[in-house]
């Protein structure tokens, strides 16, 4: 089974902190996500990464920034955290982007929490 | 992506078989039909897709409307771990991820 593994279940940080969220996947998936996940909004897409040192913008992706130094790791960098930035965040992985039999294989999430 | 609905929360009781309905009315020739499901404190789980036949897995089974205007998850048999909150999304064939939309979906409660 496909492991994606995010580094904290919850965190807490002071607002304007520099935040590191951590995602790792263990099956040489090419492309890997970060999606936040807010009651009555859904999951909105931050930045996704189809390659090592590549990266594209989702929907939301004011406030935040990423790695992806390895392809197993992707990592979410909030420069200056604000309270609007509590949420619960998702880190997903798929082997091919374009394909419709590919599903996300998505970490069970981190809670941050900004006061 | 194009747009789903969803009735927000559905209950049903252990053993029993669960229907969760999906309308699709503006669904494309070229969209497919997947489903997640999110399990209290953790990330979504992929449970089916299809495209125009009907479709059984494991988890699950996927009835497609003929005009694919609807479609229905079916949980056979609904287990205390069946709870969790099921997303109907829409993706194109070869549609990048970056628009693939998770909506609100239905919360399912299972009781014993």
């Amino acid at each position: 089974d496909v492991k994606v593994t995010q580094s904290s279940r919850y965190l807490v940080k002071r607002t304007g902190e520099k935040v590191f969220l951590e995602c790792v996947q263990d099956m040489d998936h090419e492309n890997m996500f970060w999606y936040r996940q807010d009651p009555g909004l859904g999951l909105r897409l931050i930045y996704f990464s189809y390659d090592v040192k590549m990266k594209e913008k989702g929907d939301i992706p004011e406030g935040y920034s990423v790695s992806r130094e390895k392809k197993e790791r992707f990592s979410l960098i909030l420069e200056s955290a604000s309270t609007n930035q509590t949420s619960m965040y998702l880190c997903a992985s798929t082997p091919y982007l374009g394909s419709y039999n590919s599903p996300l294989h998505f970490g069970n999430g981190t809670r941050l929490t900004v006061t | 992506d194009a747009k789903t609905t969803q009735p927000n929360s559905m209950e049903s009781n252990e053993e029993e078989p669960v229907h969760l309905p999906c309308n699709h009315s503006t669904i494309s020739g070229t969209d497919y039909i997947h489903w997640y499901r999110q399990l209290p404190s953790q990330g979504p789980e992929y449970v089916i897709h299809g495209l125009t036949s009907n479709v059984n897995n494991r988890m699950a089974s996927l009835a497609i409307a003929e005009d694919r205007k609807s479609s229905t998850l079916i949980l056979h048999r609904a287990t205390l771990r069946d709870a969790a909150v099921y997303y109907c999304i829409l993706r194109e064939e070869g549609a990048s991820y970056g628009k693939l939309t998770f909506g609100q979906g239905t919360i399912l409660t299972v009781h014993p």
